[in-house]
């Protein structure tokens, strides 16, 4: 069964700083979203990519970017870090195109101070 | 995207069959049900997926009544190591999948 590696696992930084967070599926899907995972807000959709293409996108601010690339890798940016950032990212792929059965990564656990 | 409602908690005994139901009023005819599972520090986890009727895997059993405006997921002789958060998502396939609450099991010895 296909599988997620999300690098880094974990991961502190300060206010201001930027971050990139990094989601490779094994298999090579197509498709690629990340979640924003907090014990005030539970788990949030930010982002789904599609063939290098943002196909769906969350109530994030413009802070929070992300990109995926021909070999379906995807990376997501957050810039000018502020501590309500602190959270899981979790990335996920789809198990077959157009399904909606998710395959998560471990996730990557940033903390901001 | 059809909202979705489950209770906040539920506690259980090992050995028992728990049933958690999950409403979805405003559910459209091209909509699938979905749940997961999560512990701690990890990503959900896939547990079942249903349209109508009954769908049974070797883990759980989902049940979705003729008007699928509600379903609930039965999880037979629960362990320990169910102890869990599950989370129902409703949405055609295709749409971006998004989380409630979802519904925190503690399961007791």
């Amino acid at each position: 069964k296909a599988g997620v590696t999300q690098t880094p696992r974990y991961l502190i930084k300060t206010r201001g700083q930027q971050v990139t967070l990094s989601c490779s599926p094994i298999s090579g899907h197509r498709s690629v979203s990340w979640y924003q995972q907090t014990p005030g807000q539970g788990l949030q959709f930010l982002f789904e990519y599609f063939s290098e293409t943002q196909r769906n996108k969350g109530n994030f601010p413009g802070r929070f970017s992300g990109r995926q690339f021909s070999n379906s890798r995807s990376e997501m940016n957050v810039s000018t870090l502020e501590l309500g950032d602190s959270a899981l990212y979790l990335c996920a792929i789809r198990d077959s195109p157009g399904a909606n059965v998710l395959t998560f990564g471990a996730g990557s656990r940033l903390t901001v101070l | 995207l059809a909202k979705t409602t489950q209770p906040i908690s539920m506690d259980s005994y090992e050995g028992q069959e728990v049933n958690i139901t999950c409403s979805h009023n405003n559910i459209a005819t091209n909509d699938y049900i979905t749940w997961y599972q999560q512990f701690p520090s990890q990503g959900p986890r896939f547990i079942i997926q249903g349209y109508k009727t009954k769908v049974t895997n070797e883990v759980a059993s989902l049940f979705i009544p003729a008007d699928r405006k509600s379903s609930t997921l039965s999880l037979p002789r629960v362990s320990l190591s169910d102890t869990a958060v599950y989370y129902c998502l409703v949405g055609d396939r295709g749409d971006k999948l998004v989380f409630g609450a979802g519904t925190i099991l503690r399961v007791k010895s």
